[in-house]
This record gives structure tokens, C-alpha cells and sequence, in this order.
């Protein structure tokens, strides 16, 4: 168990410019999720799929921004037209769902973002 | 929907003493509960969930948690304070709606806890 993993750490983007974020799940798990953390806030929910299948998106994923997970493994985070609004930390996670699992998510390190 | 209610931004405790990071939660269903612990530049880690079954949940490091579904409270204690549990905790709510129905958890707006020697 390697965890989850995210890449990169941390960007740094002009505003207008498109920006896109990798994370690798824990292997056999097959949900993945993507949330977003502002400053003094908790994580909110963005996007979250089982296997490729992306089964539910939040109000807070504008059109600006795309997930895919095309294989059912890693996904990619993409934001177009990076606004300062954006900047925050970008967290994946990932669960199983072998039963009793309970929903119990496994987060990566997060990529920081920062829109100038 | 679903909403949680993480009271105090900032505790401060002395090392040794007791730890109470409080949480409130509404749902319509029954939840499922959890707590996370954020280091600084980290992701999360979870420190302890409930789901069904005993209300009282012990987690990593010492903590645990009492759910009471009475007060709709899920408030996280430690015995005993370390240097080492400085850092962010949060709370988080999802149910199950289904095989693939909603997962998403709800999180509150997070416990900086501070310990002072």
C-alpha cells in the first residue's frame, strides 16, 4: 500500500493559463474522489468516480473544470481559464468497496494551487 | 442535506491535559461519522470512523469519539494531550444512498489545536 499520490505538489499559474492535476488512487481501490480546500475551511466535494464512470459532480465543478478517469486507474483534475478564485489545495482520495469499507476515504497530499 | 458544525476554530491545551474537539451534524438519514487530522502541507488522515454498531469509537493516537444521536453530536477526546497532536482536525458526515449513490463527505470547517508545554 503506497497510498495515494498526486502530482504536482504545488503550481504556480497565471491567470487565463489552463492548468491540469494527476492523482494515482491506492491500486485496488476503484472510487476516487476529488475535493478542494480553501484556506481555513474544510474540504469540499467536487467529483467522484467508480472505476471510469464519473457518478456525481458537485455545483461547485464550473464548466471550467473537467476530471477524467479514463482507464479506471489514475485520473486527471484539469482547470481551464485558472482564475484567483482557484487558488487552493486540490485533495484526492480513494476507497474500496469490498464490504464494510463504509466509505471510509484515503487522501493524498494535495496539490496547492496558485493563480497570480 | 447534510451539514456540520465544528464549534471553536482555535483550542489551546496544556500538555497532559484533556482534549475535546467538538462536532455537530444534521442529516436526514443515519450518518456515517469521521474524523480527520490534517498536518501542516499534508493531506488527511483519518483518525476514526463510526458507522454502526457501539456508539463509542476509539481511533488512532488515543482519540475517540462518542455518537449520540440524541444530541447529533460526535465529539472527539483525548485522555491526554501530546506535543505531537498539534494540527487541524476535522469532522465529516456522508450516507450511503445506494451502490452508487451519493459518497461524498461533508466536512466541517476544522479544529486547530494548539498544545503548549
Amino acid at each position: 500500500d503506497t497510498g495515494v499520490s498526486q502530482n504536482p505538489r504545488h503550481k504556480i499559474t497565471k491567470r487565463g493559463q489552463n492548468v491540469t492535476f494527476r492523482c494515482d488512487p491506492i491500486s485496488e481501490h476503484n472510487r476516487l474522489y476529488w475535493y478542494r480546500q480553501t484556506l481555513g475551511q474544510g474540504p469540499e466535494f467536487l467529483t467522484y468516480f467508480q472505476n471510469e464512470a464519473q457518478l456525481e459532480k458537485s455545483r461547485l465543478l464550473s464548466d471550467r473544470f473537467s476530471a477524467e478517469r479514463p482507464k479506471g486507474s489514475f485520473s486527471t483534475l484539469e482547470i481551464q481559464r485558472t482564475e484567483q478564485g482557484d487558488s487552493a489545495m486540490y485533495l484526492c482520495a480513494s476507497s474500496p468497496t469490498r464490504q464494510g469499507a463504509n466509505n471510509e476515504q484515503f487522501f493524498g497530499p494535495g496539490t496547492r494551487l496558485t493563480v497570480l | 442535506a447534510q451539514s456540520v458544525t465544528q464549534l471553536g476554530s482555535h483550542v489551546s491545551v496544556s500538555e497532559g491535559a484533556l482534549v475535546l474537539l467538538r462536532c455537530n451534524y444534521s442529516s436526514s438519514v443515519p450518518p456515517y461519522l469521521f474524523w480527520y487530522v490534517q498536518y501542516p502541507n499534508q493531506g488527511l488522515q483519518l483518525l476514526l470512523k463510526y458507522t454502526t454498531g457501539a456508539t463509542l469509537v476509539k481511533g488512532i493516537n488515543g482519540f475517540e469519539a462518542e455518537f449520540k444521536k440524541s444530541e447529533t453530536s460526535f465529539h472527539l477526546t483525548k485522555p491526554s494531550a501530546h506535543m505531537s497532536d498539534a494540527a487541524e482536525y476535522f469532522c465529516a458526515v456522508s450516507f450511503i444512498a445506494g451502490d452508487t449513490g451519493r459518497r461524498a463527505l461533508t466536512f466541517g470547517s476544522g479544529t486547530r489545536l494548539q498544545v503548549q508545554p
